[in-house]
């Protein structure tokens, strides 16, 4: 989607290594949002950012941390992956307004 | 969040109007209804958005009773380009300009040729 990326699209990693996921905006939106999905969840939120360093957690956030150092960009990352993280990533953004998300194309992550 | 219930599934013929239902009993005053639609497994796409009114945009229209315990969403003419799967959601609006939206598991649209 135009002003919003995700990387990497597809990754396979192994069970216990550390995994990094970007999500780049080029919108100047204050709000980001990791979810994951998987077959038969539908989309869960997994953490949240309401600004540059001001994030909060959301409904499925174990095993997960993330960082946002700057508007532009939201990382997301698993410090020892597990195979239960196997699942396709989204991020989204919206700015104030609530004029909905824009979401990312999303990053298939594999845990092996 | 007030929950939502819709069908899991529908079909609609092509060039046809697609009328998809949701049910939100537990809505409260100041809670929006969002459309969200996800084609295969892209990103979800925001349709449309409304509070009281029925809205109408250039993807589709929004009916929501006056009592708001349900909506329906209106894609007039529908193209095989809209085989996806629908999500109605309730979101209070949280006074930060964020919206946490949840996602359930949405109507899985069939447009049939």
């Amino acid at each position: 989607d135009a002003g919003i990326t995700q990387s990497p699209r597809h990754k396979v990693t192994e069970t216990g290594t550390p995994v990094t996921l970007r999500c780049h905006q080029t919108e100047n939106h204050r709000y980001m949002y990791w979810y994951r999905q998987d077959p038969g969840h539908g989309l869960r939120l997994i953490h949240y950012s309401y600004g540059v360093k001001d994030t909060d957690k959301g409904e499925v956030s174990d095993g997960y941390s993330v960082s946002r150092s700057k508007t532009e960009d939201f990382l997301l990352t698993l410090e020892s992956a597990t195979s239960s993280q196997t699942s396709v990533y989204f991020c989204a953004i919206s700015g104030t307004g609530g004029y909905g998300y824009t979401f990312g194309s999303g990053t298939r992550l594999t845990v092996v | 969040d007030a929950k939502t219930t819709q069908p899991p599934s529908m079909d609609c013929a092509e060039g046809r109007a697609a009328n998809l239902p949701c049910n939100h009993s537990t809505i409260s005053g100041n809670e929006y209804v969002y459309w969200y639609r996800q084609i295969h497994s892209q990103g979800p796409q925001y349709i449309i958005h409304g509070l009281k009114n029925n809205e109408t945009n250039e993807m589709a229209s929004l009916i929501i009773t006056e009592d708001r315990k349900s909506s329906t969403l209106i894609l007039p003419h529908a193209t095989l380009r809209d085989t996806a799967v629908y999500y109605c959601i309730v979101r209070a609006y949280s006074g930060a300009g964020s919206y946490q939206l949840t996602f359930g598991k949405g109507t899985k649209l069939s447009v049939i040729p």
